[in-house]
Parts: C-alpha cells; structure tokens; sequence
C-alpha cells in the first residue's frame, strides 16, 4: 500500500515564476492538507481540500491556491514565486469520518527559489 | 486550536529509555494527540496516537494522564537513529476542517 506520494522532490525556480507541485494521497483517504516548512522550523499549514472544495485555509496570501481531483490527488500551485518561498513542502492526507483518524505525510517537495 | 508546548531538545544515550513531556492545558474534548517523529529533509513520521490512558505500539508508549492536559512519549532503548524532532499534537481525529498546529518540537540527540 502505497503512502503519500509527492512530486517533484526537489526543484530550482527564479522569482517571479510561477510552481506547480503535486500530491496523491494515501489509499482510502480523501482528504489532502498542505504545510511550508522553512529550514530550521515546524510545518505551517497552508489549505486543506476536501471533496474538492479548500475547506480550511491557514494564514497564506492568495498567490498559493490548490486544487483537488475526484481521484483526490491535489495540486499546490504558487504563483510569482518570491526567495522566502524555499521551502519544503509537504503534503498530506488523512480520511474525513469518523475521530482518530491518523494523519499522514508524504517526503515533500523542495522548492529553491534564486 | 489547542497549542502545545515541549522541550527544545533532549539528550540521551543509547539504550536508554527516553521520556518527552509535551503540555496541552486547553485540549478539547474531542482532540486526540499524535506525536510524529521527522528526520532532517523528510515528512514527518507518524509515531503513535492517543486519546486517554496508555497507547502502545511496536515503536514507542503514549502515556496520557486522566485530566489530558499533558501526554508524554516514550522511547524504549533508542539507538543513534532515533535522533530527530519530535512533534506533539492535538486536534480532532475526524479531521473535518482539522489541521494541524506544528510547534517547534523537541530536537532528540542519542549519542553513542
């Protein structure tokens, strides 16, 4: 059973260009989080889809949007890339119902921004 | 959201037991706590999850006191590769428009 799939893992992009990362979630979880993580520093979440509506939103300007697939794999998109936005980027995916429901995480995507 | 709070870092050995406190005075009735283990350049690794009482798997112990306003993680006999930050974390388990609130975690440095 595969786990939380993200790609690419690692890229280099210049300011002002414009980013798309992907993620597929984990068998039977239809929910997707994404979270930046800046060197040195704990996950920050950005947005979470679910039935492919953002169903919450954490404190991230309107240059980072998503998107969800009926398969419920997502998409991160950041747009006019600025240096503060390397970052790993992780995605993850967990199932809506229910309490207990574990959380889990893929490797990440490294985002270098020159 | 319930904010957690735990040490900055902790020093071991190997093949000793190792004990993270983490405090959530203002845990919900519904949270559940999650700790997660993460490696430099990787995802955080789920580690074990709780509610009340004593969890335990084949990695690690969750202790939880009646009154959940604290939890701690326990790390039996770790090894060299059981360094790592180590996050705490409550929320609710249903996940509807749940997310998780990463602290800075605590650093774990085993030394041989």
């Amino acid at each position: 059973d595969a786990g939380v799939t993200q790609s690419p893992t690692h890229l280099i992009k210049t300011r002002g260009q414009q980013v798309t990362l992907r993620c597929s979630p984990k068998s039977g979880h239809d929910t997707v989080s994404w979270y930046q993580q800046a060197l040195g520093q704990g996950p920050q979440f950005i947005f979470q889809y679910y039935e492919e509506e953002e169903r919450q939103r954490g404190n991230f300007p309107d240059r980072f949007s998503g998107h969800q697939f009926p398969n419920y794999s997502s998409e991160l998109n950041v747009n006019a890339l600025l240096l503060g936005d390397s970052a790993l980027y992780l995605c993850a995916s967990s199932r809506t119902g229910g309490l207990g429901n574990t959380i889990y995480f893929g490797e990440g995507s490294w985002l270098t921004v020159v | 959201l319930a904010k957690t709070t735990q040490p900055i870092s902790m020093d071991s050995y190997e093949g000793q037991e190792v004990n993270i406190t983490c405090s959530h005075n203002n845990i919900a009735t519904n949270d559940y706590i999650t700790w997660y283990q993460q490696f430099p350049s990787q995802g955080p690794r789920f580690i074990i999850q709780g509610y009340k009482t004593k969890v335990t798997n084949e990695v690690a112990s969750l202790f939880i006191p009646a009154d959940r306003k604290s939890s701690t993680l326990s790390l039996p006999r770790v090894s060299l590769s059981d360094t790592a930050v180590y996050y705490c974390l409550v929320g609710a388990g249903n996940n509807a428009g749940n997310m998780l609130t990463f602290g800075g975690g605590t650093r774990l440095m085993v030394k041989p």
